[in-house]
């Protein structure tokens, strides 16, 4: 069965400061793996999938398969960037999501 | 264009009362999906249409829930006998045939008291 795990509940970081949010799965295939976001008062929507390597709003993430990871970076946080995270893999159509990390953006 | 729509956006059901929750996709989004989320968790998949054909229920996490997509378009999500348990969110997401990204409605958030 698929697993994700965010193992960080809450992240608090400063302005300018480096940002990785820690993603593990489980999946005994080849994963598609995605980050999905939901700012306050909006809905859960899309940031990036591990295929299509992009960087959107300065994030980045590497599928690594021996430590079967997908964390999230970003160089150098904004304060927009206070979300809610979410890890998924997707097999089967339906997506499986970690339990999501709430990132706070200090100024 | 229209994203996926979601009504109630609230709800509050006592013990016992049935209630059904409506989603309205994305014009010509083949593929619905219900996902459950309750406080401080993320999504939990329950189950997946492919137009009016109900292709997965393997998240339904008991006989009282049932869903349906009729037309192949709206869908309703239908808890039957509402416990305490089933307070959550539930969202609704739609995509396209063939393509990975789901779009997602704002939820509906159910209390059960």
């Amino acid at each position: 069965a698929q697993r994700v795990t965010q193992p960080e509940k809450l992240l608090s970081v400063f302005k300018g400061a480096p940002v990785e949010l820690k993603c593990n799965y489980s999946y005994s295939g080849s994963p598609e793996l995605f980050w999905y976001v939901q700012y306050s008062r909006q809905r859960l929507q899309l940031l990036l999938r591990h295929i299509s390597r992009e960087s959107i709003k300065g994030f980045t993430a590497d599928l690594n398969k021996g430590e079967t990871s997908f964390h999230l970076k970003k160089p150098f946080a904004q304060e927009e960037d206070s979300a809610m995270y979410y890890c998924a893999s997707q097999g089967a159509q339906k997506l499986v999501f970690g339990q999501g990390t709430r990132l706070t953006i200090n100024p | 264009g229209a994203g996926v729509s979601q009504s109630p956006r609230y709800k509050v059901a006592k013990r016992g009362q049935d209630v059904a929750l409506r989603c309205d996709p994305i014009s010509g989004h083949v593929s619905l999906f219900w996902y459950q989320q309750a406080l401080g968790q993320g999504p939990e998949f329950l189950t997946y249409f492919q137009n009016e054909a109900q292709l997965d229920k393997s998240g339904l996490p008991s006989d009282r829930f049932f869903a349906e997509r009729p037309e192949g378009s709206v869908s309703t999500l239908k808890i039957q006998r509402t416990q305490q348990e089933d307070s959550a969110v539930y969202l609704c997401a739609s995509n396209r045939q063939g393509t990975y990204e789901q779009y997602f409605g704002p939820g509906t958030r159910l209390t059960v008291t």
